[in-house]
């Protein structure tokens, strides 16, 4: 099955300074790529995703890379905020073949220091 | 529409006795996820759904879990008999493919203390 290594654990920066969160995945069939954002205490939501066809994707002040051949995909956050401060999950996802499932990385928690 | 609903938000139980968790999918949505999460384990798949037929259950820890999908709207999550092992929040997601969007959407999650 789909093994999803995500580095940092923890990542502490300073309010405005950029965090970069990294994972690698180990079955070259997964074609999807989406990213959660977790407060303390809330459910996990969808922050950003990407596809297998496309290497990187924007949405303001967050990015997300893709490199396939390598097979590891990251996240950009820019000028970060203190509402930036959660746990950042990646995933990777394969359909087919009587699959259909999302598997997780173990999270990283990102301290903003105001 | 008002998101995946789960039921109950905390549950404190006594190690033996039966815990029912139960959860209403996004209307429309035909993938229903049950998670696990954990400090030490992160979150983990349990089982999965698919037009009410469980399609994966690897993820159940032992005879302990059953879940059931007795229609589109509907989900449960049974531990029979609790264990303080079993304390953890459980989430339920579900999906729709054919949107073109396969990321899940969370319920609120069931936090669960066996005493």
């Amino acid at each position: 099955g789909e093994n999803v290594e995500q580095h940092p654990s923890t990542l502490s920066v300073q309010e405005g300074d950029s965090a970069v969160i990294k994972c690698t995945y180990s079955d070259s069939a997964s074609n999807y790529f989406p990213w959660y954002k977790q407060e303390l205490g809330k459910r996990p939501q969808l922050i950003i995703d990407i596809r297998s066809n496309v290497g990187e994707k924007k949405d303001q002040r967050i990015a997300v890379t893709l490199n396939k051949t390598a097979k590891h995909f990251s996240l950009h956050i820019t000028e970060t905020q203190p509402e930036d401060s959660a746990v950042y999950f990646c995933a990777a996802f394969r359909s087919g073949a009587g699959s259909y499932q999302l598997t997780f990385g173990k999270g990283t928690k990102l301290s903003v220091i105001p | 529409d008002a998101g995946v609903i789960q039921s109950p938000r905390h549950e404190v139980t006594e190690m033996g006795q039966e815990v029912t968790l139960r959860c209403k999918p996004i209307s429309g949505h035909d993938y229903l996820f049950w998670y696990r999460q954990t400090m030490m384990r992160g979150l983990e798949l349990l089982i999965y759904f698919n037009n009410n037929v469980p399609i994966d259950d690897s993820g159940m820890p032992e005879d302990r879990f059953s879940a059931k999908m007795p229609n589109a709207s509907f989900s449960t999550l049974k531990i029979q008999p609790s264990e303080p092992r079993d304390s953890a929040v459980y989430f339920c997601a579900s999906s729709f493919p054919r949107t073109g969007q396969d990321g899940y959407t969370f319920g609120s999650g069931t936090r669960l203390t066996v005493v």
